[in-house]
């Protein structure tokens, strides 16, 4: 068990709606990384902040917006859902470059 | 642009057998690093190793080894003593650059290990 932890474990939606999903951070990790993995496919880069700050953004729309809190804990927000967006979206906290462990991961479902 | 390939859809292998998962890269930065993770159908993506590229040795992890080819730009992942609770899907992923802040992933290989 890597200490992070996602919520919530699974959620539908439907188009045009918003979701905010939540990461914990390994203690004592400043970096939150996220990632969208479509089914059957690697992980793709979302974006990662890094004390409190975004710190470099895949290849996402706008619509995908994330926020580091102090604490080091992150959302993910995703506004106007497209039946596309359907994901199991992966947290990933680090400390230094030769790491990155993810959490559990938040299926997401937009019908 | 960073390039992971990972030409093994799915792998089968024989319990308390050896096995390998091939990882091609292709990246024009001097510095870079390689993981390899592995995803049960859970879900949960599991940190098994890590080379860097200026590392001389190649890196091991219990039954875990990373047999790096820098000239060939591979990076294989070896699995020493296969047990049933391996079955799951294998990345490879690559961090480009000293300072690089994302990971690239390839594809997968499914591995199913046979009693």
């Amino acid at each position: 068990e890597t200490g992070v932890t996602q919520s919530p474990t699974h959620l539908i939606k439907t188009r045009g709606q918003q979701v905010t999903l939540r990461c914990s951070s390994q203690s004592g990790h400043n970096t939150v990384s996220w990632y969208q993995q479509a089914l059957g496919q690697g992980p793709q880069f979302i974006f990662q902040y890094y004390r409190e700050e975004e710190n470099g953004r895949g290849n996402f729309p706008p619509r995908f917006s994330g926020l580091q809190f102090p604490n080091y804990s992150s959302e993910l927000n995703v506004n106007a859902l497209e039946l596309d967006d359907s994901a199991l979206y992966l947290c990933a906290s680090s400390r230094d470059l030769n790491e990155q462990f993810f959490g559990p991961g938040t299926r997401l479902t937009v019908l | 642009a960073q390039k992971i390939t990972q030409t093994q859809p799915g792998m089968f292998v024989q319990e308390k057998e050896a096995v390998t998962l091939d990882c091609t890269y292709d990246t024009s930065d001097q510095s870079y690093g390689l993981f390899w993770y592995k995803q049960p159908s859970s879900g949960e993506m599991i940190f098994l190793i890590y080379q860097g590229s200026y590392d001389e040795q190649n890196a091991t992890e219990g039954r875990y080894s990373l047999n790096f080819q820098k000239a060939r730009k591979s990076a294989n992942l070896v699995i020493s003593a296969s047990q049933l609770g391996d079955s799951a899907m294998y990345f490879c992923a690559m961090r480009e650059g000293e300072y690089g802040n994302k990971l690239v992933f390839g594809a997968g290989t499914i591995l199913r290990v046979k009693s």
